[in-house]
């Protein structure tokens, strides 16, 4: 029972390298979220997918691209990092279709930008 | 706009002391609420939720009441205990948008 599976767990890049953050998810969920937590502000949307094949710009969409695969994938891509996009990145998938219903989180991803 | 407040932390409490953590929220028409989890290195875990007014949502010992007269959901535990230290958020969603809007989390610390 995965739930939502992130990787890497951890990275550590340097000024201007690129890499793309992977989300899996196997509970048939439509929707996947991006997200960064930083101390003290809590967790900020930086993408939204309501299905395969779209995806809506969040709270802080400034440096990121994403990608919905299918529909149990979205990942989200740094094409050149820097070092205010050192952070804690959650995926979370829900289903839409059931307005009550939570957000499952994977585990997060740790990146640091030298 | 729609939007959630919680006190700010850390809060650091005696072993079986008695907890309140406070969330208000300003939002149109009825949304649910909800309180997450976050424990040391993992993601955001359900804690517990209500969907309409004067619901309780419990879970694990923690309970916390919909009051729409006072848009609140504050978290309470009778009991805490050291593995109860962790960071809580309060949260909501509105309508057939499944987008939730978090506070900005309270870090708890129980000491033993």
């Amino acid at each position: 029972n995965a739930g939502v599976t992130q990787t890497p767990k951890f990275q550590v890049l340097k000024t201007g390298q690129s890499m793309t953050l992977q989300c899996a998810q196997d509970m048939n969920h439509n929707s996947m979220y991006w997200y960064r937590q930083d101390p003290g502000m809590g967790l900020r949307l930086i993408y939204y997918s309501a299905s395969e094949g779209t995806t809506d710009k969040g709270e802080v969409p400034n440096g990121y691209n994403v990608s919905r695969l299918n529909k149990r994938e979205f990942s989200l891509r740094l094409e050149s990092a820097a070092p205010s996009q050192t952070s804690v990145y959650f995926c979370a998938s829900s289903n839409r279709d059931s307005p009550n219903q939570p957000q499952h989180f994977g585990d997060g991803t740790r990146l640091s930008i030298l | 706009g729609n939007s959630v407040t919680q006190m700010e932390g850390p809060v650091t409490l005696s072993e079986e002391a008695f907890l309140t953590i406070n969330c208000t929220y300003t939002a149109t028409g009825y949304p649910s609420l909800f309180w997450y989890v976050q424990y040391p290195g993992e993601g955001l875990q359900l804690l517990l939720k209500a969907t309409k007014a004067d619901d309780k949502g419990s879970n694990k010992g923690f309970e916390a009441t919909y009051r729409k007269e006072t848009t609140s959901f504050h978290l309470e535990k009778g009991s805490v205990q050291v593995s109860d230290s962790a960071v809580y958020f309060c949260a909501l969603r509105w309508g057939r948008d499944d987008k939730i809007i978090f506070g900005k989390g309270t870090r708890l610390h129980i000491l033993p």
